[in-house]
């Protein structure tokens, strides 16, 4: 099956500064990407996703980056705030199968 | 805008005692999951469901496991007899088409502590 491995886990930054958190795969045949963010003690949204026909996607200060050839991707989130702290997991899936998700990222924020 | 809700949000059981967590998903979607998050660690995938029937399961939904779609809301994740490492998040999710294909919505979760 799937596995994705996601780095670093912990990720201190500065507000202002830029922030980004990779994954890898290992299933060829995965063609879809979500990251979804996790607030303390809330569910898991999804902020940005991606698909295997596309090398790269933005909305504003988010952007994720997609390496089919070396199978991984990247989110980027610029300009960070203190209300992007927060744990970010990415995940992977192929055609009609589920999620597979990474271990999380735990951004952390300082004004 | 519409959302996935799960109840209870917190339930505590003793061990060995059977649990129903109840999730209604949007109205619209047809595909549902349950996932489980223990403290700490990653999403982890239970099971996915469609059409009544369940389309695909992981190693942790074991045979203590079970899913029903009892009317046309309610989507429920029962497990028989709880050990002490079932304790964890229990997230319900649903999506309109396969979750490949459109984004699946997450529940606020049920967290489950097994004492």
């Amino acid at each position: 099956g799937e596995n994705v491995e996601q780095h670093p886990s912990t990720l201190s930054v500065q507000e202002g500064d830029s922030a980004v958190i990779k994954c890898t795969y290992s299933d060829s045949a995965s063609n879809y990407f979500p990251w979804y963010k996790q607030e303390l003690g809330k569910r898991p949204q999804l902020i940005i996703d991606i698909r295997s026909n596309v090398g790269e996607k933005k909305d504003q200060r988010i952007a994720v980056t997609l390496n089919k050839t070396a199978k991984h991707f990247s989110l980027h989130i610029t300009e960070t705030q203190p209300e992007d702290s927060a744990v970010y997991f990415c995940a992977a899936r192929r055609g009609y199968s589920t999620l597979t998700f990474g271990k999380g990222t735990m951004l952390l924020v300082s004004p | 805008e519409p959302e996935v809700t799960q109840t209870p949000s917190h339930q505590v059981t003793q061990m060995g005692q059977e649990v129903i967590l109840r999730c209604v998903p949007i109205s619209n979607h047809l595909y549902f999951y349950w996932y489980r998050q223990i403290l700490g660690q990653k999403v982890e995938f239970l099971v996915s469901f469609y059409n009544n029937e369940i389309s695909e399961k992981s190693e942790i939904f074991d045979d203590q496991f079970s899913v029903e779609r009892p009317d046309g809301s309610n989507f429920t994740l029962k497990i028989r007899s709880t050990k002490l490492e079932d304790s964890a998040m229990y997230f319900c999710a649903s999506s309109e088409k396969g979750a490949g294909y459109t984004e699946a919505f997450f529940g606020q979760g049920t967290r489950l502590t097994v004492v």
